[in-house]
């Protein structure tokens, strides 16, 4: 079946340190990818829409300098977290919807993300 | 924007026990899905259902969608330690039926089955 990879898993860096997130999808191709931001315990917020050859689509009150959306490729979508914080801190998930009726997003194992 | 309101949003229960989640809406979905997530992973679907009235059935889980396609429930029978996770539903509000849009995501139910 249809397979997204994301990385790192785990990331723990210094407050001020730009971090990158990659999300592949390993054997089919995703014009369309979403980004999500999870808290401990509770659902999945959407960030933003990742669209291949044009700018990415954020949500309401998603800062779109702090948070750097670059889709270059047909299999490749990127989350750049500038000069993260600790309020930064959280766990983010990547996923590529389905192709065909009703089928389901394919989603990332996600990244653990620990400003200190 | 959150359609989709589970409830309960946290169920802690012993072992052996029954439970339903709900998710409920007031908009019509062309398909809905459950999926379980356990903690540093991501979510990992268990069943869509596309059909108003529909009932599926994974072993120990079952899953319907309301006859109107605005709401679904979920009922685990005799719920184990292992049941334990965040339960999400998902909703494709494209009357179409999924043509790459986003899902819209359920509030989320954290389950913990105590042994």
């Amino acid at each position: 079946g249809a397979v997204v990879s994301q990385h790192p898993s785990w990331v723990i860096c210094k407050s001020g340190t730009s971090v990158k997130i990659e999300c592949r999808s390993l054997d089919f191709q995703a014009t369309t990818m979403f980004w999500y931001r999870q808290f401990p315990k509770q659902s999945l917020m959407l960030m933003a829409t990742s669209n291949e050859g044009s700018k990415a689509t954020y949500e309401q009150g998603v800062e779109k300098d702090k948070f750097l959306i670059n889709h270059a490729s047909l299999t490749l979508s990127t989350l750049t977290v500038t000069s993260a914080h600790p309020e930064d801190s959280s766990f983010y998930i990547c996923s590529a919807p389905g192709t065909g009726l009703n089928q389901p997003q394919h989603f990332g194992d996600g990244t653990r993300l620990s400003i200190l | 924007t959150q359609l989709l309101e589970q409830s309960p949003q946290f169920l802690s229960i012993q072992e052996g026990e029954n439970l339903t989640v709900y998710c409920n809406s007031s908009s019509v979905f062309s398909s809905l899905q459950w999926y379980r997530q356990e903690p540093g992973e991501g979510p990992v679907l268990l069943v869509t259902v596309v059909t108003g009235g529909e009932v599926k059935k994974l072993k120990r889980l079952t899953f319907q969608f309301g006859d109107a396609r605005k709401d679904s429930s979920l009922h685990i029978t005799a719920a184990q330690p292992g049941d334990t996770g965040l339960y999400l539903c998902a909703g494709d509000p494209t009357t179409q039926g999924n043509t790459g849009n986003q899902f819209y995501f359920g509030t989320g139910t954290s389950l913990t089955v105590i042994p």
